[in-house]
């Protein structure tokens, strides 16, 4: 079946560091990927998603590649912000249902 | 616009009490989705009705657990007796289909305890 796993956390950094969250999924089919961010009591909302191989999703400085060849969707970001600790969660869609990873818990120190 | 609507946000009862967790979809999406989440299972899928009607509920836990969508604006998600072991948040989503590019859209989510 569908599955997907990301790298587990916490993931600890400072103010203007770089992010990367790896995420690899195992699929039938073409699915669809997604990148949901969690803050703290609140539910997940979508970061970006990608639909095809190559595409690449981005949102507030948010990035991730759809690589088919590797079945990867890492979330990367260039310089972070303590506004971006939340919980990432990578998914993905089948036919309809999401599938999660176990999610990654990132803190921005100032 | 308004987003997926929880209600209660938060909920503490004693166990053995009915608990009835409330959602309001998107207007216009006809999917929705009863997630729960926990640190131990992560987030799980519990049922998905597509059109009011109940398409997949291999994921509710026991009998105890039941839902329902009685039309495209309301659906209850209901558990009788309830245990502390059902102690989680649950979470409702929605998505206007099911082809694959289209997102779901969580509410806030029910905090719930049982004591």
């Amino acid at each position: 079946g569908d599955s997907v796993t990301q790298m587990e956390g916490p993931v600890t950094l400072s103010e203007e560091a770089f992010l990367t969250i790896n995420c690899t999924y195992t699929a039938t089919g073409y699915p669809s990927l997604f990148w949901y961010v969690q803050y703290p009591g609140e539910g997940l909302q979508l970061l970006l998603k990608a639909t095809k191989a190559d595409d690449k999703g981005s949102n507030k400085g948010f990035e991730a590649t759809y690589r088919k060849e590797t079945t990867s969707f890492h979330l990367e970001k260039g310089s972070v912000q303590v506004s971006d600790s939340a919980v990432y969660f990578c998914a993905l869609l089948g036919d309809y249902k999401l599938s999660f990873g176990a999610g990654t818990t990132v803190t921005v120190r100032a | 616009d308004a987003g997926v609507i929880q209600s209660p946000r938060h909920e503490v009862t004693e166990m053995g009490q009915e608990v009835t967790l409330r959602c309001k979809p998107i207007s216009g999406h006809n999917s929705l989705f009863w997630y729960r989440q926990t640190m131990m299972r992560g987030l799980e899928l519990l049922i998905y009705f597509n059109n009011n009607v109940p398409i997949d509920d291999s994921g509710m836990p026991e009998d105890r657990f039941s839902a329902k969508m009685p039309n495209a604006s309301f659906s209850t998600l209901k558990i009788q007796p309830s245990e502390p072991r059902d102690s989680a948040v649950y979470f409702c989503a929605s998505s206007s289909e099911t082809l694959k590019s289209q997102p779901q859209h969580f509410g806030d989510g029910t905090r719930l305890s049982i004591l």
